[in-house]
């Protein structure tokens, strides 16, 4: 089975300073690799989905934007936070089977 | 396009009740249905899933039974525990663009009593 690492778990930035989320992915190849914020107390915004090295498709427009530089590695970045980007972040890769998603433990994002 | 409609929450029970979570979708097509749940300050785990119609997914307790003709997926556990306490995500899985995507429900907030 897949296990989805996520660091740093925690992350207190100022406003305009900038931000480098990563993701990684074990007990798989070539998987489907996924970006969600997760607002308080509110459901999941999917951000940014891939399907390979170099392949990025962003589902909303904003300030923050993703690369995937290795086959199991996906990386969250901004040049310059707002206060709207604090949230809970959650990466998730795509099992082999039904299409289900695996979810790393997320990082929780305060701007301040 | 896609949506899934939770019951609202939150949701309180005693130890040992019954529990219901409503879940309904709409897809042009024929998606897989998903529950997730979160614990407070975790990722989101799969908890069951179903991939056609009158499916049955289960795991923990939990039941789900993926009905077209209603477009719904409602979760239920014959017994809750106070361990069951967590955030219950209802979600569909469709072709969009190049990659399967998860539409999520809002969530529903259930907490046990002891």
């Amino acid at each position: 089975s897949q296990t989805i690492h996520q660091w740093p778990a925690t992350l207190v930035q100022p406003v305009g300073s900038p931000l480098s989320l990563e993701c990684t992915v074990e007990g798989t190849s070539n998987p489907n690799l996924y970006w969600y914020r997760q607002a308080a107390g509110r459901g999941l915004q999917l951000l940014f989905y891939s399907v390979g090295i170099g392949q990025i498709s962003s589902e909303v427009p904003q300030n923050l934007s993703a690369s995937r530089p290795q086959d199991r590695q996906f990386i969250l970045s901004s040049k310059k936070l707002l206060l709207s980007d604090s949230g809970f972040y959650l990466c998730a890769s795509e099992g082999t089977g039904v299409y289900e998603q695996y979810f790393g433990p997320g990082t929780r994002l305060t701007v301040t | 396009g896609d949506s899934v409609t939770q019951m609202e929450g939150p949701v309180t029970l005693s130890e040992e009740a019954f529990l219901t979570i409503n879940c309904t979708y709409t897809a042009t097509g024929y998606p897989s249905l998903f529950w997730y749940v979160q614990y407070p300050g975790e990722g989101l785990q799969l908890l069951l899933k179903a991939t056609k119609a009158d499916d049955k997914g289960s795991n923990k307790g939990f039941e789900a039974t993926y009905r077209k003709e209603t477009t719904s997926f409602h979760l239920e556990k014959g017994s809750v525990q106070v361990s069951d306490s967590a955030v219950y995500f209802c979600a569909l899985s469709d072709y969009r663009g190049s990659a399967r995507q998860l539409t999520f429900g809002s969530g529903t907030q259930l907490t046990v009593l002891p």
